[in-house]
């Protein structure tokens, strides 16, 4: 029935060392997020993918890339973490572009912890 | 700053009461809002949403009001339940933006049995 799965649920690391958290997602939408949320803080929109267009939020780190290899699956890499990158990682899906027509669906997240 | 708020942080509610979530705006080209449920451990739900041309749209034991004369969202749950407590996030669409919902800070709701 998991319609957004993000694998790890936690993920470990250590400072400066890549790392890739994955999200795969069965309802065969379009768009697909990359949130970054943070203790008692909002989701804050990191990038998405419009089937293959990457669009990058304009105060996104560099530090982050997405790739998305096929509809199914899409990746986050953070090439150098640092200790303020420990947040919860949410991915999302929508049909279209989220607004009024498209609801998103989120996964349940994954999270990450910089030691 | 941000352009959608909460008013408070965390609010504590008895088994049953009513529980009124309310959530500030300030850009007027906001045309599209959307209330989502996040329990611990778990991503973002949709529970409701409401387009800027209507004041009010009612769901199962939800409802939401909205005042455009004074930016001003709430999510209304009727009999609220344990299984309700959680982070309630309003999210808003600016008219001619990137149709992606931008998120407001939570509300923790916590019920008590």
């Amino acid at each position: 029935d998991a319609m957004v799965i993000q694998n790890p649920r936690y993920q470990v690391t250590q400072f400066g060392k890549p790392v890739t958290l994955s999200c795969s997602q069965t309802l065969n939408h379009n768009v697909m997020y990359w949130y970054q949320q943070k203790s008692s803080q909002a989701p804050k929109l990191l990038f998405h993918y419009y089937d293959k267009d990457f669009n990058n939020e304009a105060d996104t780190p560099d530090n982050f890339q997405s790739r998305r290899p096929n509809t199914s699956f899409c990746f986050l890499d953070i090439r150098s973490p640092g200790l303020g990158d420990a947040a919860m990682y949410l991915c999302a899906t929508s049909r279209g572009l989220a607004g009024v027509t498209e609801t998103q669906y989120f996964g349940p997240g994954t999270r990450l912890l910089v030691l | 700053g941000e352009s959608v708020g909460l008013h408070l942080p965390t609010l504590s509610v008895q088994e049953g009461d009513n529980s009124i979530i309310n959530c500030a705006y300030s850009n007027s080209a906001s045309d599209y809002f959307i209330w989502y449920k996040q329990e611990s451990g778990k991503g973002p739900q949709f529970i409701i949403d409401i387009r800027s041309n209507m004041d009010k749209r009612q769901g199962q034991r939800v409802t939401v009001l909205l005042n455009k004369t004074v930016k001003h969202l709430s999510l209304q749950i009727a009999a609220t339940q344990p299984g309700d407590s959680a982070v309630y996030f309003c999210a808003e669409n600016i008219k001619g933006g990137s149709y992606i919902p931008t998120f407001g800070r939570g509300t923790s709701l916590i019920v008590h049995p």
